[in-house]
């Protein structure tokens, strides 16, 4: 398979806990993107990646989120101090880095905060 | 500011019926523009793009256009089949062409 790759697929947390989710993006692409997407709604873009730069961060990301890629590859987002909010599928894409670029989704990540 | 979304949130069709979805889009400066469907449980599933120099592409059974006087962008399914229901987004890139804005979808509903 050589689609975006997210793990884990589902995840049950408590309020309070930390929670860290993984995307393994397509081999070839630069760019990494991390959204979120509550019930009835598109996709919110969280923040961005090229390489391992973090280049930029919506106002959706709070300081109890964290986003990594080192060495430009797979990708960590962490939520610290969960909040029944932070409840949402976290979807991981990826793209070549060319101006015009498809983004390829992953299977996303659902999160329950209870 | 930047915003898409879509006329309809639900649309019913027959099987074989062609299929038409709709989007109106806010600013008038974006050139790129990409449908994706979504099924139950699943992350956005890439269908066709579209840049702003066009104004009709064609895919296998999947027509975008785009009428950029009106800002206005549609997806049409030829023949749909009951394997066509999900859940259909437009989206745009943001003003520093870094990320997609997404619409809140339109769910298709295919009837046999």
């Amino acid at each position: 398979d050589t689609g975006v790759s997210q793990d884990p697929r589902h995840k049950i947390t408590k309020r309070g806990q930390n929670v860290t989710f993984r995307c393994d993006p397509i081999s070839e692409h630069n760019r990494l993107y991390w959204y979120r997407q509550t019930l009835g709604q598109g996709p919110e873009f969280l923040t961005y990646f090229q390489n391992e730069a973090q280049l930029e961060k919506s106002r959706l990301l709070s300081d109890r989120f964290s986003a990594e890629r080192p060495k430009g590859s797979f990708s960590t987002l962490e939520i610290q101090r969960t909040e029944q909010g932070d409840s949402a599928m976290y979807l991981c894409a990826s793209s070549l880095d060319v101006l015009y670029s498809r983004a390829f989704f992953g299977q996303g990540t659902r999160l329950t905060v209870v | 500011g930047e915003s898409v979304g879509l006329h309809l949130p639900t649309l019913s069709v027959q099987e074989g019926d062609n299929s038409i979805i709709n989007c109106a889009y806010s600013n008038s400066a974006s050139d790129y523009f990409i449908w994706y469907k979504q099924e139950s449980g699943k992350g956005p599933q890439f269908i066709i793009d579209i840049r702003s120099n066009m104004d009709k592409r064609q895919g296998q059974r999947v027509t975008v256009l785009l009428n950029k006087t009106v800002k206005h962008l549609s997806l049409q399914i030829a023949a749909t089949q009951p394997g066509d229901s999900a859940v259909y987004f437009c989206a745009e890139k943001n003003q520093a062409g870094t990320a997609l804005i997404f619409g809140k979808g339109t769910t298709l509903s295919v009837s046999s």
